[in-house]
């Protein structure tokens, strides 16, 4: 059975600087990898996805995330944070040929002033 | 992209009633999803709603307690039955876009239950 851990709750970090918010997962076969995030108030987005290939992979507002196969990682990273990225991100994998995913407990990032 | 409604936004409903939960998509879907957004927890699937066909709950669910109807391939309704607070929570539904895995959520129901 495929489990996402997301190590931090609560992330807070300066504007303009760089954040990592981090995600193991565990699974016994092949996986897809994604992050979402959840603005206040609003749904889920997807922000970026890991499906096969380059293990560096970008998504939407500057954000990219490396999948390690041997760390079974997949942290989430941002060089300059903006106020606007305060949120909670939530880190998702899905195994290969099944189409539930399975999502992690969700990080909140506050950026501070 | 998708878009998706959900009716109501927000209710605030007593013990022992039930809620039916509407989510409509712009767009034909094969798949929909049920998920609940606990406080302070993660999404955990309900089930997987295929049109014309019955729906598939995880464990944990069951149809008596969350019954779901998909009628066609742009609406599917999820009803919260014989309500207790311990069913207070936020309740979204998705759809599978473009690849696997990948899905669209609608702005959620946030349900209280007095």
């Amino acid at each position: 059975a495929q489990s996402v851990t997301q190590l931090d709750s609560q992330v807070p970090v300066f504007e303009e600087a760089p954040v990592e918010l981090r995600c193991n997962y565990s699974s016994s076969v092949s996986v897809y990898l994604f992050w979402y995030v959840q603005y206040p108030n609003q749904g889920l987005q997807l922000l970026l996805k890991y499906l096969s290939g380059s293990t560096l992979v970008k998504g939407i507002n500057g954000f990219e995330a490396e999948f390690n196969k041997s760390q079974t990682s997949f942290h989430l990273r941002k060089p300059s944070v903006h106020i606007s990225d305060t949120a909670e991100y939530f880190c998702a994998v899905s195994e290969r040929g099944y189409q539930k995913v399975t999502f992690g407990i969700g990080t909140k990032l506050q950026v501070i002033p | 992209s998708a878009v998706i409604s959900q009716k109501p936004s927000r209710d605030i409903c007593q013990r022992g009633t039930s809620l039916t939960i509407q989510c409509q998509v712009d767009s034909q879907v094969t798949m929909m999803f049920w998920y609940r957004q606990q406080p302070g927890q993660s999404l955990t699937l309900i089930a997987t709603a295929n049109q014309g066909s019955e729906a598939t709950y995880e464990s944990g669910f069951v149809i008596d307690k969350f019954p779901i109807s998909r009628p066609n391939l742009t609406f599917s309704t999820l009803t919260v039955s014989n309500m207790s607070p311990e069913d207070s929570s936020i309740y979204l539904c998705s759809v599978e876009w473009q690849g696997p895995g990948e899905q669209f959520f609608g702005p959620g129901t946030r349900l209280t239950v007095l």
